[in-house]
């Protein structure tokens, strides 16, 4: 069955440290990733997409994920965390034709002290 | 960029009634489709629509639910009559070759 699974419910970091999200699918084909953010009471913004070529891709924001087959996974990076960066994030997976649902994770939300 | 647009943004109605919610799609887009996340859970899958009908839909888009592209731009999501746990946000999407946009959602409150 079709799955992502974010193991982290919610995270907290320091502002100018280092984050990643951790996310891990489950799909039947090569899958197309996503990592969406949502702030409280809005709606999804897209930070960033896989669907071929280098597995490191470049999001807005400063985000960057890696795809890695082996370990079915799509970690989400950031070097220096900013307090507006506080948000939930989700990880999800489609599939590379037309007309497929998105299957999402259940996000995590990211807290940033000061 | 091109959006996905919804209207209305929020929208409160009595538990037993008919509400509509309205998107519009990307213009070049072919399938369109409904999500919806209860507060504080992730975003579930409704339907989706390609060429005037159903291609897939969840356990969740019961009778109670239906879609329509009523003219060449509009998408909607109709609830017959609506339930306090029908309560949510409600995601529009469309998608192309090589996108998959987003609206920003409608906020539906059933009270």
């Amino acid at each position: 069955a079709q799955s992502v699974t974010q193991p982290d419910i919610h995270i907290t970091v320091s502002e100018g440290a280092s984050l990643e999200l951790r996310c891990n699918y489950s799909y039947g084909a090569t899958p197309y990733l996503f990592w969406y953010v949502q702030s409280p009471g809005q709606g999804l913004q897209l930070l960033l997409k896989y669907f071929s070529g280098d597995t490191l891709v470049q999001g807005i924001k400063g985000f960057e994920a890696e795809f890695k087959r082996s370990q079915s996974s799509f970690n989400l990076r950031k070097p220096s965390v900013h307090w507006s960066d506080a948000a939930e994030y989700f990880c999800a997976v489609g599939a590379p034709t037309g007309g497929f649902k998105t299957i999402f994770g259940a996000g995590t939300r990211l807290f940033v002290k000061a | 960029e091109p959006e996905v647009t919804q209207t209305p943004s929020h929208q409160v109605t009595q538990m037993g009634q008919e509400v509509i919610l309205r998107c519009v799609p990307i213009s070049n887009h072919l399938y369109f489709y409904w999500y919806r996340q209860i507060l504080g859970q992730k975003v579930e899958f409704l339907v989706s629509f390609y060429n005037n009908e159903i291609s897939e839909k969840s356990e969740i888009f019961d009778d109670q639910f239906s879609v329509e592209r009523p003219d060449g731009s509009n998408f909607t999501l109709k609830i017959r009559s609506t339930k306090l746990e029908d309560s949510a946000m409600y995601f529009c999407a469309s998608s192309g070759a090589f996108g998959y946009t987003f609206g920003s959602g409608t906020r539906l409150t059933v009270v």
